[in-house]
């Protein structure tokens, strides 16, 4: 079985502009999860898709949003960038959402100068 | 969801137990304790999950008491490549809660 794959691993940007960010779920997963981890920080969950539907968001300004296809893969879009918003993004994908069940993927490092 | 509280580092030696203790005071009924761990730029990775008393897989102990209060994670003669950040997760998974992760025990195996 294939796990979760993250494009890019790395991304530098500059304050103000727009990035999209791109996860592949495991095969027979139907979920994913987006988390942001600063340095030194457990991860923060951004929002989960099930079934192409948000199911769930935390604490994160709109300028966050996501998308999930009919395969199942899924984007993290982020516009107007700001400094803070550096950091590691990870994305799980489960099956059905099952609590023990989460696969990550290995993120990406987003810059923003 | 019940806030966890663990400790924020520990050292360790090769060779020895490693026992990493998560408070979880207001674990509700249906809750169960999971944990995970992270190696530095990678993405967390499932360990081990229990609702009460011990359970034990081919990686880790994980140790309840019965009043569900607290959990320990065992880790036996740990190596080097266990240095890591382990998080200890609480939560409904009948409801297929999500994942909130606290800040994490950071361990350090020394040689």
């Amino acid at each position: 079985e294939t796990g979760v794959t993250q494009s890019p691993t790395h991304l530098i940007k500059t304050r103000g502009q727009q990035v999209t960010l791109r996860c592949s779920s495991q095969s027979g997963h139907n979920t994913v999860s987006w988390y942001q981890q600063a340095l030194g920080q457990g991860p923060q969950f951004i929002f989960q898709y099930y079934r192409e539907e948000e199911n769930g968001r935390g604490n994160f300004p709109p300028r966050f949003s996501g998308l999930q296809f009919p395969n199942y893969s899924s984007e993290l879009n982020v516009n107007a960038l700001e400094l803070d918003d550096s950091a590691l993004y990870l994305c799980a994908s489960s099956a059905d959402g099952e609590y023990y069940g989460y696969t990550f993927g290995s993120g990406t490092r987003l810059t923003v100068v | 969801l019940a806030k966890t509280t663990q400790p924020i580092s520990m050292d360790s030696y090769e060779g020895q137990e490693v026992n990493i203790t998560c408070s979880h005071n207001n674990i509700a009924t249906n809750d169960y304790i999971t944990w995970y761990q992270q190696f530095p730029s990678q993405g967390p990775r499932f360990i081990i999950q229990g609702y009460k008393t011990k359970v034990t897989n081919e990686v880790a102990s994980l140790f309840i008491p019965a009043d569900r209060k607290s959990s320990t994670l065992s880790l036996p003669r740990v190596s080097l490549s266990d240095t890591a950040v382990y998080y200890c997760l609480v939560g409904d998974m009948d409801n297929t809660d999500k994942l909130i992760f606290g800040t994490g025990t950071r361990l350090q195996v020394f040689p």
